[in-house]
């Protein structure tokens, strides 16, 4: 069985630019989360989509936003970025929302942001 | 605010040594996770841990949850170099913003 694949798994862009990750979900698994790791402010959870809604959200701004598709794949943006959103973007998928549901992580993006 | 505090945050133990990491978290959650992160790499699920008593064990590595004290605790037996990782517990906040709140890590080190 695949796991969870991400995309791109490296990402270099510059201040004020959006980017766009992408990830797909392990086969059957219809939540999908996304966090955020930096080494300064550790791990932090962004936001859950399952079935096509978002479900949780964390305290991130709006410059944060994400969806997902039908085929529960799912997708995070960032707008206007800033050289603090430099960080390993990790998705997980389960089977269904959290927090009852075991998580599985992607390997991630890392953003760097110049 | 909800605090999820682990120590220690740095562990150096020798093989072959038992030892505890601990996890407090500061409001009422029934729902913790353990996660563990080589470096470099994503996150690997460890244990999920969905009420007050429950006790999951896997190899060298036991977990615990005791949620009226607010307290989950990860037990290493007989420390193997392959158990090097960073640990992570992680909190259910649900019923205040319905997020996951994370440790700041353990960085486990065992020297041969």
């Amino acid at each position: 069985k695949a796991g969870v694949t991400q995309t791109p798994r490296y990402l270099i862009k510059t201040r004020g630019q959006q980017v766009t990750l992408s990830c797909s979900p392990i086969s059957g698994h219809r939540s999908v989360s996304w966090y955020q790791q930096t080494p300064g402010q550790g791990l932090q959870f962004l936001f859950e989509y399952f079935s096509e809604t978002q479900r949780n959200k964390g305290n991130f701004p709006g410059r944060f936003s994400g969806r997902q598709f039908s085929n529960s794949r799912s997708e995070m943006n960032v707008s206007t970025l800033e050289l603090g959103d430099s960080a390993l973007y990790l998705c997980a998928s389960s089977l269904g929302t959290m927090p009852t549901n075991e998580q599985f992580f992607g390997p991630g993006t890392r953003l760097t942001v110049l | 605010e909800l605090k999820v505090e682990q120590n220690p945050l740095f562990l150096s133990m020798q093989e072959g040594k038992n030892y505890t990491i601990y996890c407090n978290y500061s409001t009422t959650s029934d729902r913790l996770y353990w996660y563990r992160q080589d470096p470099g790499k994503s996150l690997e699920s460890l244990f999920v841990l969905l009420s007050n008593g429950a006790v999951k064990q896997e190899g060298r590595l036991m977990a615990s949850l005791d949620t009226k004290a607010r307290l989950s605790t990860l037990h290493i037996t007989a420390a193997v170099h392959d158990l090097s990782a960073t640990y992570f517990c992680a909190v259910d906040m649900k019923g205040l913003n319905n997020d996951m709140r994370f440790g700041a890590g353990t960085r486990l080190t065992v020297k041969p």
